[in-house]
């Protein structure tokens, strides 16, 4: 089955600095590749997505970059902000199936 | 819409008791999962539906858990009996194109 690693598990930033999170996944037929943001005592919340046939995504501070032949995907989060602190998963699937997540990072913005 | 709705969103109970954990999906998705979060072993995938037909249930740890999907609208997760180990958040979630969480049920076994 999918494997999903992430890296790194905690990560501290200056406030107005960039994130970037780092997975990995096994499973070479996994084309679905969701982010969540989950903080304190919330549900897992989808941030951005992308899919197997795209490179590179963007929504305005988040971009999120694939890598099928090494099979490993990235989060980006630019100009960073204090309420973008909390806990960042990623995840793997095949057509939105059997989501395997990351263990998760858990992201602190130093204002 | 409501969003995935969970309920009881805490429930404490005692070792052995039978606990039963409640989900209603969104309106339209056809798939529905059901996942264990804890501390020690992050977020875990325990089972999964299409269309109210079990998948994948390779997640469920023991025996002692089991789900359903009689309907659409509406899932069970039942652990019996209940340990002091299965004390975790397990949140429900459906997807159509995306997947979206519901807020989760704490549950505390004594």
């Amino acid at each position: 089955g999918e494997n999903v690693e992430q890296h790194p598990s905690t990560l501290s930033v200056q406030e107005g600095d960039s994130a970037v999170i780092k997975c990995t996944y096994s499973d070479s037929a996994s084309n679905y590749f969701p982010w969540y943001k989950q903080e304190l005592g919330k549900r897992p919340q989808l941030i951005i997505d992308i899919r197997s046939n795209v490179g590179e995504k963007k929504d305005q501070r988040i971009a999120v970059t694939l890598n099928k032949t090494a099979k490993h995907f990235s989060l980006h989060i630019t100009e960073t902000q204090p309420e973008d602190s909390a806990v960042y998963f990623c995840a793997a699937a095949y057509n939105n199936n059997d989501m395997r997540f990351g263990a998760g990072t858990r992201l602190t913005v130093k204002p | 819409d409501a969003g995935v709705i969970q309920s009881p969103r805490h429930e404490v109970t005692e070792m052995g008791q039978e606990v039963t954990l409640r989900c209603k999906p969104i309106s339209g998705h056809n798939s529905l999962f059901w996942y264990r979060q804890t501390m020690m072993r992050g977020l875990e995938l325990l089972i999964y539906f299409n269309n109210n037909v079990p998948i994948d249930d390779s997640g469920m740890p023991e025996d002692r858990f089991s789900a359903k999907m009689p309907n659409a609208s509406f899932s069970t997760l039942k652990i019996q009996p209940s340990e002091p180990r299965d004390s975790a958040v397990y949140f429900c979630a459906s997807s159509g194109h995306e997947q979206y969480f519901g807020p989760g049920t704490r549950l505390t076994v004594t």
